[in-house]
């Protein structure tokens, strides 16, 4: 079943710990995506990745931190750096390295008390 | 001036009505626009994918770009519950490896 899977769906930390979120695709894409999501705010992005072992930082990516060591996965962390962490958090992929369309995962919400 | 504009409404329309939704826009470099419908608490899923100006018709749903007002637009007709969502608009220059623009969304509610 191809696809863009994130876990967990829920996740719930106290303020200062650092969390990981997964995002894992079997769709053979080149570039991985993270966004986060607020409300009224759209889509903003944290960084992005276009092949393995090399990524990108995005519009906000103050407190966040990725690897891309294998071309399936793409994890974003959390740090307690980051301000004001609660949010959904979106993965997306990309086929090739042209302007085309991403496909995005489920999302994961983050919630830090 | 924000690069893309997108009016969040909320909208609300009878079921079988058509919808416009529409979002502006100040690059003229984009080349490459996109619709994504957003259920809630679900990830974004792609509905329609325009390159340069023109109309492009899937089903229910067309999407069209007018590059020189810099304007795109979703028309969907005959409108149903399950179009009840939230609707982003997204854009790309098109160089090898530039992000996507999204706009904020507008939210939708078809009433049966």
């Amino acid at each position: 079943d191809g696809g863009i899977t994130q876990s967990p769906k829920y996740l719930f930390r106290k303020e200062g710990q650092n969390v990981t979120l997964s995002c894992e695709q079997n769709l053979n894409h080149d570039a991985m995506y993270w966004y986060r999501q607020d409300p009224g705010q759209g889509l903003r992005l944290i960084y992005y990745s276009q092949i393995v072992n090399d990524f990108q930082k995005g519009d906000i990516a103050e407190g966040y931190s990725v690897s891309r060591e294998k071309k399936e996965s793409f994890p974003l962390t959390v740090t307690s750096a980051q301000k004001n962490p609660t949010a959904f958090y979106l993965c997306a992929t990309r086929w090739g390295q042209g302007p085309y369309e991403q496909y995005f995962g489920p999302g994961t919400r983050l919630t830090v008390t | 001036q924000k690069e893309v504009e997108q009016d969040p409404g909320p909208l609300s329309v009878p079921e079988g009505a058509i919808v416009s939704l529409n979002c502006t826009y100040s690059n003229s470099a984009f080349q490459y626009f996109m619709w994504y419908r957003q259920y809630s608490r679900k990830g974004p899923e792609l509905l329609m994918y325009t390159y340069s100006s023109g109309n492009k018709e899937d089903g229910r749903f067309t999407a069209q770009v007018d590059k020189s007002s810099k304007y795109i637009s979703l028309f969907i007709r005959d409108s149903q519950p399950s179009d009840s969502a939230t609707y982003l608009c997204a854009m790309s220059e098109g160089q090898a490896g530039t992000a996507l623009i999204f706009g904020k969304g507008t939210t939708l509610s078809v009433s049966s």
